[in-house]
């Protein structure tokens, strides 16, 4: 089936660890992105890649950081510099470019860090 | 300063009225412009889209929305909601650069 697969569902970590959370599309899609959600908030924009080799700072990057090595892949990594990590999160893809598709979202993390 | 507004997060209301949900954005070039919705435990699906073309769109599920450039708005309406339609809404745009901003959502309550 096509689509983003977002793993794992659920993810615990103890405070001071970095963790790497996992995004992979086989849409053949060239942007991919990385939100978090917490309640009341929306989504935030933490990271986007438009291409292979090449991401740009969200809103809320501080803490996190990414790579975009292939381009079906975009992982994730929460450092422990993020002062908040806990939160569920979310990552897309879209075909991109002013024409491009909506963006396609994957099932989510859940991330837990105590 | 948020790119994307919405207001009113909780709206509450009975079976058969009108919803109106708010969206505003800041960006001031060419854009896209989404809604999606996640109803609970599910993740988010698209609800419509505007890329060019007739300014109101008309999505699934009976939901329609108007996008008027001069306002930067995009504005989601829906005559009869039901209960099902209890859910998050986010309004979303695709600005310049493929940067993809979401609003803060609004949570609609549907009472039957």
């Amino acid at each position: 089936d096509g689509g983003i697969t977002q793993s794992p569902k659920y993810l615990f970590r103890k405070e001071g660890q970095n963790v790497t959370l996992s995004c992979e599309q086989n849409l053949n899609h060239d942007a991919m992105y990385w939100y978090r959600q917490d309640p009341g908030q929306g989504l935030r924009l933490i990271y986007y890649s438009q291409i292979v080799n090449d991401f740009q700072k969200g809103d809320i990057a501080e803490g996190y950081s990414v790579s975009r090595e292939k381009k079906e892949s975009f992982p994730l990594t929460v450092t422990s510099a993020q002062k908040n990590p806990t939160a569920f999160y979310l990552c897309a893809s879209s075909t991109g470019g002013q024409g491009g598709t909506e963006a396609f979202f994957g099932q989510g993390t859940r991330l837990t860090v105590v | 300063a948020q790119s994307v507004s919405q207001h009113n997060h909780h709206v509450i209301l009975s079976e058969a009225a009108s919803l109106e949900l708010g969206c505003n954005y800041s960006y001031g070039g060419t854009v896209n412009l989404f809604w999606y919705v996640q109803y609970p435990g599910q993740h988010l699906q698209l609800l419509l889209k505007y890329f060019s073309g007739d300014p109101l769109v008309k999505g699934i599920k009976g939901f329609e929305a108007e996008f008027i450039k001069s306002k930067f708005s995009f504005n989601l309406r829906k005559p009869s909601v039901q209960w099902s339609d209890t859910a998050e809404y986010f309004c979303a745009v695709f600005e310049g650069n493929n940067r993809l901003a979401f609003g803060k959502g609004n949570q609609v309550v549907v009472i039957p």
